[in-house]
C-alpha cells in the first residue's frame, strides 16, 4: 500500500464549479498535511497546510482533515482556468520527511 | 527575496557518465532536501540536510547517488555511472529551522525549479 494515495484523475470541471480532490494516507501517526500545486514544467508551491481535524479555508481553497478516517481533501470553489494544474497531497509524520501522493491533474474548462 | 535556485535546468548525459546537480537554498534556511520526480509520479524523498547534523540519506536509491552540503549552504547531488532509470526531474527544497530550536524544521518547504536529467 502506498503511503499517500490520491484520486487518480484527471479531473475536468467547468469554470465556476467546485473541484474536489481526495487523499488518503496510511501512517496513522501523521501530524501535518499539505496541498501543493504544480503547474506543468514548474516546481511545486504550497497552497494549504492543515494540522487539526476539521476545515481550513483560505480564499477559494478549503482543506478538510479527518484523522480518524486518515483522509484529507481539498476543495477549490469557483474554479478558474488558472487553477488548471496538478495538485499534490503531502503528509508528514513526526519527522521532517514529506510523503507525496502521485498527484491529481485538474483541468478547468472555460 | 531570492528563492531556491538549481543548476543546470536541463542536463542530457550518456549512460555511464557522472553528473552533478547543484542547489542554492534560500539564505537562512538550514534545512535542505533533495527529491526526485519521475514522469507522472509524486515526489520521492532522497536526502535531507539540517545544519551541521549528519544528513539523512535513507532515500538515496543506490550507492551511485551521493550528496554533500558545503558550509551549510550550497548542496551538490552527484550521480555516478548514470543509468536510464535515473532520468527524472531532481528537485531541491529548503526550509527554516524549527521554532523550538530543535532538529525538526518548520513546515513550509520552498522548492527550486528543478533539474531535468535525461540519460540516453
Amino acid at each position: 500500500q502506498k503511503e499517500v494515495e490520491q484520486n487518480s484523475g484527471p479531473l475536468s470541471v467547468p469554470e465556476g464549479a467546485i473541484a474536489s480532490l481526495n487523499c488518503t494516507y496510511s501512517d496513522r501517526g501523521s501530524q501535518s498535511f499539505f496541498w501543493y500545486r504544480q503547474y506543468s514544467g514548474k516546481s511545486p508551491e504550497l497552497i494549504m497546510s492543515i494540522y487539526s481535524n476539521g476545515d481550513k479555508e483560505d480564499g477559494r481553497f478549503t482543506a478538510q482533515l479527518n484523522k480518524a478516517s486518515q483522509y484529507v481533501s481539498l476543495l477549490i470553489r469557483d474554479s478558474q482556468p488558472s487553477d488548471s494544474a496538478t495538485y499534490l497531497c503531502a503528509v508528514r509524520a513526526n519527522d521532517y520527511k514529506l510523503s507525496f501522493g502521485a498527484g491529481t491533474t485538474v483541468t478547468v474548462r472555460a | 527575496g531570492a528563492g531556491v535556485s538549481q543548476s543546470p535546468s536541463n542536463k542530457v548525459t550518456e549512460k555511464g557518465k557522472d553528473v552533478e546537480l547543484r542547489c542554492d537554498p534560500i539564505s537562512g534556511h538550514t534545512a535542505l532536501y533533495w527529491y526526485r520526480q519521475s514522469l507522472g509520479q509524486g515526489l520521492e524523498f532522497l536526502i535531507y540536510f539540517q545544519g551541521n547534523s549528519a544528513p539523512d540519506k535513507s532515500g538515496l536509491p543506490s550507492d551511485r547517488f551521493s550528496a554533500e552540503r558545503t558550509g551549510g549552504s550550497v548542496s551538490t547531488l552527484t550521480i555516478q555511472r548514470t543509468q536510464q532509470e535515473d532520468s527524472a526531474v531532481y528537485l531541491c527544497a529548503s526550509s527554516l529551522p524549527g521554532t523550538s530550536g530543535g532538529v525538526l524544521p518548520t513546515d513550509t518547504q520552498y522548492f527550486g525549479p528543478g533539474t531535468r536529467l535525461t540519460v540516453l
